[in-house]
């Protein structure tokens, strides 16, 4: 049972470029979390989804930065116009079942030049 | 927006040695939850805990629900290399009753460095 897949793994982008990450659930997971994590601090939630619908973006800045989780395929974080402080590493999180504890992929590591 | 201070940052521990650490809140939640990272990974489940005053083992850790619902600790025994990484304790507040909850808060995180 594969869990939460995320690719890719580094992201180099130069800044006014777009970044786009994408999260593959754990298998029977509807749920999907975006975290932000900046260097010796904690994860930062940015937004919850279910299939085709946003949750919770309460931690999502209001601008440049999108989420998706269309009925096919894998959720999509989008961080459009890059600058130098969106440089991070980005968790992608999935929930199920009756206690929805949430599981974390590997990351994406975005460094903007 | 509610805050977890978590204490303490970092810990230099012989081999051997037993570790605590713990998590205070402002605020309250209905659910506890420590994860260990180690570097260049994501935040690996250790324990959960959902109700006031639970006390959870798994191995050698030992994690327990605050009465108040406003903290939590860790204890790690007898520590081994591998323990080696950070430590993060998070809260949850909402699971909702079609399926789902809110996002996690994270304290910072204590860093466990063994010394040889």
């Amino acid at each position: 049972n594969a869990g939460v897949m995320q690719n890719p793994r580094h992201l180099v982008r130069r800044r006014g470029q777009e970044a786009r990450l994408r999260c593959s659930p754990m298998k029977g997971h509807s749920h999907v979390y975006w975290y932000r994590q900046l260097p010796e601090e904690g994860l930062k939630f940015m937004v919850y989804l279910q299939k085709e619908n946003i949750i919770d973006e309460s931690g999502m800045p209001k601008e440049r930065f999108s989420a998706e989780f269309p009925k096919e395929g894998p959720s999509i974080l989008r961080i459009q116009q890059v600058v130098r402080g969106d440089s991070a590493a980005y968790f992608c999180a999935s929930s199920g079942g009756q206690r929805n504890i949430q599981y974390f992929g590997a990351g994406t590591r975005l460094s903007v030049l | 927006g509610q805050q977890l201070n978590q204490s303490p940052q970092s810990m230099f521990i012989q081999e051997g040695e037993d570790v605590s650490m713990n998590c205070t809140s402002s605020s309250i939640f209905n659910t506890w939850l420590w994860y260990k990272q180690d570097p260049g990974e994501g935040p690996v489940l250790l324990i959960a805990l959902y109700k006031a005053g639970e006390l959870t083992s798994n191995g050698r850790l030992t994690a327990q629900f605050g009465i108040t619902r406003k903290d939590s600790f860790l204890n790690i025994s007898a520590s081994i290399p591998s323990d080696v990484g950070i430590y993060f304790c998070a809260g949850q507040l909402v699971v909702y009753s079609g399926g789902g909850a809110d996002g996690l808060t994270f304290g910072k995180g204590t860093h466990l460095i063994i010394q040889p």
